[in-house]
């Protein structure tokens, strides 16, 4: 168990919906990553925050959008959802030191 | 275009046998990288990691290799058990940069067979 929680587990939705995933970092860490990972790739980095406020941004549609609460967690929506957005999407966090990442166990989202 | 390669899409081992995953980069501004073990429904694991400034890397029964001027790197397993059947991701950070500018292979899925 990494400590960081997400949920929900699955989602499967429509095309034209939106949906919101939500993540919980381990206990104290500040940094929050987002990735998503499509069929047969790489995770791919979307967006960074850190401690309430976006850090970096990646390969994040406009269609997609996140924040950070005051206490920590993060939400990652997703809107006008297509079929291309099926993909497992995981978040991580680090400590202060940003020595190593640890992952959620991801969400399987589903577009039909 | 792919940064980070992971040509081999899946691999079996013998139980006890040495296990090689191997991964190619082509990005000469990579001088991080790290290994990742995933298994089913949980999230990527952090295995083990290499600097540039080295060319191995051991923990345990896992070793990383690094040929800088092959931008090419191995992960070698020794001796391979079970417990070690996942899909092992590899991945690799610019100089000067953290983890938002990470870019993982595609991934290998070991099998390690008793």
């Amino acid at each position: 168990d990494s400590g960081v929680t997400q949920t929900p587990k699955h989602l499967i939705t429509a095309t034209g919906q939106r949906v919101t995933l939500r993540c919980s970092p381990r206990s104290g860490d500040l940094s929050v990553y987002w990735y998503q990972q499509s069929l047969d790739q790489g995770l791919q980095f979307l967006i960074q925050y850190y401690n309430g406020e976006e850090r970096a941004k990646g390969n994040i549609l406009e269609r997609f959008s996140a924040q950070q609460f005051p206490d920590l967690h993060s939400e990652l929506n997703l809107s006008s959802l297509e079929l291309g957005d099926s993909a497992l999407y995981f978040c991580a966090s680090t400590g202060q030191g940003n020595n190593e990442q640890f992952f959620g166990p991801g969400t399987r989202l589903t577009v039909l | 275009d792919q940064q980070v390669k992971q040509n081999s899409p899946s691999l079996s081992v013998q139980e006890g046998r040495i296990s090689i995953l191997n991964c190619d980069y082509t990005n000469s501004m990579f001088d991080y990288f790290l290994w990742y073990k995933k298994y089913p429904a949980e999230g990527p694991t952090f295995l083990i990691s290499i600097s540039s400034i080295k060319d191995k890397n051991e923990d345990g029964r896992f070793t990383v290799f690094l040929n800088k001027s092959a931008k090419h790197l191995s992960l070698h397993i020794v001796p391979s058990q079970p417990g070690d059947s996942a899909v092992y991701f590899c991945a690799a950070i610019p100089m000067k940069t953290s983890y938002d500018k990470v870019i993982f292979g595609p991934g290998t899925s070991l099998s390690v067979i008793p």
